[in-house]
């Protein structure tokens, strides 16, 4: 299984929505993830797929869409905050799987 | 709450020399992971562990040991280090498979 986040950064001025990049290919039905990692600190968990609703809602008001057709799971925010600035992480696991995959990351700048 | 805690948070060596990075969680999960993050690589999976006493190969195993002696206990070693493994290492716990995985802070490994 792999993950593909194409764009290194993305650039937003504060209050515009926020949408990060995530395309996936994996055998059978994939487990999704979105995670952050702020300076110097460890990933934390924002959300996942599994299985379900195509619209999944995760912390501090990001939300991801799964589109099986096109293979993506873009995050989303409607409104991006300057404490949003962070290296997000697409990640993905195949049902068969004990692993995640990890995209290379996309850094976040809000611009105030 | 601790959660994962990985010790040293820094640490540099000599080519050649070994040492032992310590990964302990509290929270009773059976799976456990160890990563190494390098600029522009995303996060690479060394090592994982699916319970007390096992261990397996992930992507980069080359040049590392692990072993799991205790449940809430993963540690892992390089017995020659290499420049090549200047690295941030980070440790992650779950408690299955489906279930987000949560980090440690990391620790930052220089090998001159």
């Amino acid at each position: 299984q792999s993950v593909a986040q194409p764009e290194d950064q993305v650039n937003v001025a504060e209050g515009n929505p926020l949408t990060v990049k995530c395309t996936y290919s994996v055998s059978g039905n994939p487990y999704l993830f979105w995670y952050v990692q702020y300076p110097n600190r460890g990933l934390q968990f924002l959300l996942k797929y599994i299985t379900g609703d195509n619209l999944v809602k995760g912390s501090y008001g990001f939300e991801a869409e799964f589109n099986k057709s096109q293979t993506s799971f873009h995050l989303k925010k409607p409104s991006a905050l300057v404490s949003d600035s962070a290296l997000y992480f697409c990640a993905v696991r195949d049902l068969a799987g004990n692993r995640l995959a990890f995209g290379k990351g996309n850094q976040v700048v809000v611009i105030p | 709450n601790a959660g994962v805690t990985q010790t040293p948070k820094f640490r540099v060596l000599k080519t050649g020399q070994s040492m032992t990075l310590l990964c302990a969680q509290d929270m009773n999960h059976e799976y456990m992971y160890w990563y190494r993050q390098d600029p522009g690589m995303g996060l690479r999976l060394i090592h994982y562990s699916v319970g007390e006493g096992t261990t397996a190969k992930g992507e980069v195993p080359d040049g590392y040991n692990v072993s799991r002696l205790k449940k809430q206990n993963f540690l892992l070693g390089l017995e020659s280090a290499a420049p090549s493994q200047t690295s941030v290492y980070f440790c992650a716990s779950s408690d299955h498979r489906e279930q987000p995985q949560h980090f440690g802070d990391g620790t930052r490994l220089s090998i001159l």
